[in-house]
């Protein structure tokens, strides 16, 4: 069966550090995956979208990486501060619509 | 400029009711989607409309029924709620319906159904 899973309910580390989340997929074949950010209360924020054909995409602190063949991406934070403590979720591409991970929290401490 | 907003952001409501929720965007976007979020914080997609022709319905009891009056606007009207219904629901646009496209989320609706 098709799967999306993000790495672990909640992630903890200290401010000034990379910050590393997952999502692994199976039986799917996303043509693109797309990031976002939700914050408590509020609806996702959209943050990096990355092609198949990109290994890799950057924006400011985010870096995103995208294996076809591990079928898997990972999303980095550097240099993480406290105000990047949120909740991160994948979306994989599936032909008409988007298919969302079921997100990992992230909370950085000062 | 708020880009999608709906109401209301609250809703409480007894079991057996009607209601509806609303959502408006003045991005200009051809594609508007309804999605729940729920205590698990999993978001799934129900429906996606473009320019007011239902594309997607995902396996979404028929009591849930989208209407479209505009582009810009999309409804949600829920009858004979179910306990079941409590979530957060989200409206989202983007500019074309296709997957690359990035989408922009309104502020959601917590329902909750006594």
């Amino acid at each position: 069966s098709q799967k999306i899973e993000q790495n672990s309910e909640a992630l903890n580390i200290q401010e000034g550090k990379t910050a590393t989340l997952t999502c692994n997929y199976t039986n799917y074949s996303p043509a693109y995956l797309q990031w976002y950010r939700q914050d408590p209360g509020r609806g996702p924020v959209f943050l990096l979208l990355i092609r198949e054909n990109e290994k890799e995409k950057r924006k400011e602190r985010l870096k995103v990486t995208f294996d076809t063949t591990l079928k898997q991406s990972l999303f980095h934070i550097t240099a993480s501060q406290p105000a990047d403590s949120a909740t991160y979720l994948c979306a994989l591409d599936a032909t008409d619509k988007l298919i969302f991970g079921t997100g990992t929290r992230l909370q950085v401490f000062p | 400029d708020t880009a999608v907003s709906q109401t209301p952001k609250y809703l409480v409501t007894q079991m057996g009711n009607d209601k509806s929720i609303k959502c408006e965007q003045n991005l200009g976007h051809d594609t508007m989607y309804w999605y729940k979020q729920d205590s698990k914080k999993f978001l799934k997609i129900m429906f996606s409309y473009n320019n007011k022709e239902l594309i997607i319905n995902e396996t979404v009891p028929n009591r849930f029924s989208p209407k479209s009056p505009d582009k810009a606007h999309l409804n949600l009207h829920i009858n004979s709620l179910e306990l079941g219904d409590s979530a957060v629901y989200f409206c989202a646009s983007s500019q074309e319906g296709e997957s690359y496209n990035e989408q922009f989320f309104g502020p959601g609706t917590r329902l909750t159904v006594l």
